[in-house]
């Protein structure tokens, strides 16, 4: 169990929808990451915060977005989902201080776009 | 921009024989390069990382070698085992301490009993 904790695991909706995936991060980590991995691709980063603020963005569409809140758990808003939203969304925490610190994955989102 | 180049996309390799799996970076400010495995259906996990101070580590069974003036890094799997089969994930950090992950594609590792 790396600690990180995601809900829900499996999420199935129609096209057009909005829907909400929450992460709780590690006792103690700041940082907390979101990446999508869709069928046989490799993992992509979406977004980063750190102690509430955004601190990096990748390849997160426009209809996506985030945030972290005061307790450090984060969220991340999918809306007007399309057929290739479909993957498996991955949250990371880390401590986020000094030295890069390693990632430690939940289990993961699973959302089906029909 | 940003990009971690894995090589190869698959392997497959008998029990007992040696894997590797390289990887290339573009950032020469990254500084810290870990190694993740995913097994089929779960969550990616970190095997080993290493830091741009040291050129090579060793946890038993696997090694990770560091060249940064040709921004390169392996992954070595010595004495395969059927359960070392999995998704192997090299990435490298962007932006600094502070900054982000960066993946590569992935391989696929097959180890035939």
């Amino acid at each position: 169990d790396s600690g990180v904790t995601q809900t829900p695991k499996h999420l199935i909706t129609a096209t057009g929808q909005r829907v909400t995936l929450r992460c709780s991060p590690r006792s103690g980590d700041l940082s907390v990451y979101w990446y999508q991995q869709s069928l046989d691709q490799g993992l992509q980063f979406l977004i980063q915060y750190y102690n509430g603020e955004e601190r990096a963005k990748g390849n997160i569409l426009e209809r996506f977005s985030a945030q972290q809140f005061p307790d450090l758990h984060s969220e991340l808003n999918l809306s007007s989902l399309e057929l290739g939203d479909s993957a498996l969304y991955f949250c990371a925490s880390s401590v986020g201080q000094g030295m890069f610190s390693p990632l430690h994955f939940g289990n993961g989102t699973r959302l089906t776009v029909t | 921009g940003e990009n971690v180049e894995q090589h190869p996309s698959t392997l497959s390799v008998q029990e007992g024989d040696s894997a590797v799996i390289k990887c290339t970076y573009s950032d020469s400010a990254s500084n810290y390069f870990p190694w993740y495995k995913q097994e089929l259906g779960k969550r990616p996990q970190l095997i080993i990382d290493i830091r741009s101070n040291v050129g090579e580590k060793k946890d038993q069974r696997i090694a990770v070698t560091l060249n940064k003036t040709a921004k390169h890094f392996s992954l070595h799997i010595t004495e395969t085992q059927p359960e070392d089969s999995a998704v192997y994930f090299c990435a490298a950090n962007y932006g600094g301490s502070q900054g982000n992950l960066i993946f590569g594609k992935g391989t696929k590792l097959s180890v035939k009993p």
